[in-house]
């Protein structure tokens, strides 16, 4: 198994531009999220699945989108990137029965926007 | 909302000795999930430990063990005989229901480095 994997590892965005993060997982896992982290900061929840075709909001929604077709892929747009949206993204997925406690997260993503 | 605090920003430890980091946690649900994660220099999350809020034994995972107090709403990490390779950053998160594990609160974290 790959687990839980991300591209791109790194992105530079100039302000104003759309990109998709993609995150894809081969674990069957029905819950998939998505997180930021800033420097210096804990991990915070944008958008999380609990399935294919459901998708909610969590802590930080704004100016991202997300849409889960599949089980295995959970892919993050940015409409129009900001600064403030310079952070580390991790995609983790969860699964259920006896190991629904434990995340599986991603590499990251670093994305820089000038 | 539910809310994480982890108070010591840094700390430093001797190998071989223990090391305890604090967490403290805010809900009025009475059934939450707790877990900590190590983030090293490299970047990635590595889970390390989950308690329920209904588990009445602290959690232990090898060398770390989680010491739940429910009246005090606090959830600390000990990790005992410290190695080089501890030296990270580690996570307090928590979660409402058992089973929603997709759906993190993080606190800020604590960084630790490990003196040989």
């Amino acid at each position: 198994n790959a687990g839980v994997t991300q591209t791109p590892k790194f992105q530079v965005l100039k302000t104003g531009q759309s990109m998709t993060l993609q995150c894809a997982q081969d674990m069957n896992h029905e819950y998939m999220s998505w997180y930021r982290q800033d420097p210096g900061m804990g991990l915070r929840l944008i958008h999380y699945s609990v399935g294919a075709g459901i998708t909610d909001q969590g802590e930080v929604p704004n100016g991202y989108n997300v849409s889960r077709s599949t089980t295995e892929d959970f892919p993050l747009r940015l409409l129009s990137a900001a600064p403030s949206q310079t952070s580390v993204y991790f995609c983790a997925s969860v699964g259920g029965g006896s190991s629904y406690n434990e995340q599986f997260f991603g590499p990251g993503t670093r994305l820089t926007v000038l | 909302a539910q809310k994480i605090t982890q108070t010591q920003p840094g700390m430093f430890v001797q190998e071989k000795e223990a090391v305890t980091l604090d967490c403290t946690y805010d809900t009025s649900d009475q059934s939450y999930g707790l877990f900590w994660y190590k983030q090293p220099s490299s970047g990635e999350m590595i889970f390390l430990i989950y308690q329920g809020s209904y588990d009445e034994q602290n959690a232990t995972e090898g060398r770390y063990s989680l010491n739940f107090q429910k009246a005090r709403k606090s959830a600390n990490l000990v990790i005992s005989a410290s190695q080089l390779g501890d030296s990270a950053m580690y996570f307090c998160a928590m979660t409402l229901s058992m089973g929603a594990g997709n759906k993190l609160t993080f606190g800020g974290g604590t960084r630790v480095l490990v003196k040989p």
